[in-house]
């Protein structure tokens, strides 16, 4: 156990539908990081929140959206899904950027 | 702007025989460096970093990699290849702030044949 948690591990839905993906960071850790990762373009960056603030954002599409709430839990609202959008979403959490990240174990994302 | 280069998307050695994963990184800053690995259905797990300290750095399960500068890369390595680390083995970038955004080469898989 990493102590960066994600649920749903898995998760089939159809195209067109939207989900939430949540991570809960490591504990008192302040960032958490949300990446996508498929075999054709390898693990992306999708955004980056610290301490409820978004930080920096990268190939996140429009229709993505996340927020860390509060308590530092953070979650990814992914909507009208395409087939496209099927991939492996890890979270990661870390105290700065210095020191690495720590990795949950993933939501595997089918859209069918 | 940043990024990492991985070179060889497979490469295969014999058990005991020595690893060597490289990785060369582009950076307008001075970097954070790192190696990750992954194991089949699992989250990436960090390995070793460097943090601007000793360039030669010392990580988990024997592995090690060298900061060079001069040739901007970061090899891994480790001595004498075990069954147990076939995976697959990401370098990552970073800048030296707090954002700490990481940036990620493609991956390498390691086979170790018996």
């Amino acid at each position: 156990d990493s102590g960066v948690t994600q649920t749903p591990k898995h998760l089939i839905t159809a195209t067109g539908q939207r989900v939430t993906l949540r991570c809960s960071p490591r504990s008192g850790d302040l960032s958490v990081y949300w990446y996508q990762q498929s075999l054709d373009q390898g693990l992306q960056f999708l955004i980056q929140y610290y301490n409820g603030e978004e930080r920096a954002k990268g190939n996140i599409l429009e229709r993505f959206s996340a927020q860390q709430f509060p308590d530092l839990h953070s979650e990814l609202n992914l909507s009208s899904l395409e087939l496209g959008d099927s991939a492996l979403y890890f979270c990661a959490s870390s105290v700065q950027g210095g020191y690495g990240y720590t990795f949950g174990s993933g939501t595997r994302l089918t859209v069918v | 702007a940043q990024s990492v280069t991985q070179l060889g998307s497979h490469v295969s050695v014999s058990e005991g025989a020595l690893v060597l994963l490289r990785c060369n990184y582009s950076s307008s800053v001075p970097p954070y460096l790192f190696w990750y690995v992954q194991y089949p259905n699992q989250g990436l797990q960090l390995l070793l970093k460097y943090t601007s300290a000793a360039t030669l750095v010392k990580g988990i399960n024997g592995f090690e990699a060298e900061f060079k500068k001069s040739e901007t890369s970061f090899h891994l390595t480790k001595p004498s290849a075990h069954m147990s680390d076939a995976a697959e083995y990401f370098c990552a970038v970073s800048e030296q702030t707090n954002a700490g955004k990481s940036t990620f080469g493609d991956g390498t898989t390691l086979t170790v044949k018996p």
